[in-house]
């Protein structure tokens, strides 16, 4: 069984669309996070959420707006996709808030033409 | 802020070579330090980690120790393989502002074993 899985794997789309990607984990955990890994392969986080509160919001464009409807889940939805926004995109879940041993999705590659 | 710096790849090595990649850390308390794998078209694993000074993470043959002295973290391997090849992170939990934890990741080091 998949521990944390996304889809779709991969999305190509038009700059000024909107998409969404969805993350689910069957591992029991409270705290989510999406990651955005650019390029160069540099990881950032984006947000994250504990018991389907959120905890961190880095400064991200409010076009990126994520959604967890329940603990196991944490949809991240993107309006008006730009081509900046072209990167691979984790998800990845932990036990707690102390974002210790955090286990990752196989990642959403987003190409936006 | 928190900050992770380690040594620039990519990084070639023979099979069987000692694999050492430099990892430096800047945080305010006592972080948690990770090296975490990231192999082709997947996502990343945790490979090791270690929660205090001195303390040895080891895995796969793989070791790291926390020196809170040298605020370093590298990651040793006396013998690598080809199935090594990989880009290897590594990351610190460390407080944000709000009074979560978040991981600081390093840039990634992309390590290839040819045989």
């Amino acid at each position: 069984d998949t521990a944390v899985s996304q889809t779709p794997k991969y999305l190509v789309t038009q700059m000024g669309n909107d998409k969404s990607i969805k993350c689910e984990q069957n591992l029991g955990h409270d705290t989510m996070y999406w990651y955005k890994q650019d390029s160069k392969k540099f990881l950032k986080i984006m947000f994250s959420y504990n018991n389907k509160e959120l905890i961190i919001n880095e400064t991200v464009p409010n076009r990126f707006s994520p959604k967890s409807p329940d603990k196991a889940h944490l949809n991240l939805h993107i309006n008006s996709l730009e081509l900046g926004d072209s990167a691979v995109y984790f998800c990845a879940s932990s036990q707690g808030r102390l974002a210790g041993t955090c286990f990752f999705g196989p990642g959403t590659r987003l190409t936006v033409l | 802020g928190d900050s992770v710096t380690q040594m620039e790849g990519p990084v070639t090595l023979s099979e069987e070579a000692f694999l050492t990649i430099n990892c430096t850390y800047t945080a305010t308390g006592y972080p948690s330090l990770f090296w975490y794998v990231q192999y082709p078209g997947e996502g990343l694993q945790l490979l090791l980690k270690a929660t205090k000074a001195d303390d040895k993470g080891s895995n796969k043959g793989f070791e790291a120790t926390y020196r809170k002295e040298t605020t370093s973290f590298h990651l040793e391997k006396g013998s690598v393989q080809v199935s090594d090849s990989a880009v290897y992170f590594c990351a610190l939990s460390g407080m944000t502002g709000a009074g979560s934890y978040q991981l600081t990741f390093g840039k990634g080091t992309k390590l290839s074993v040819i045989p």
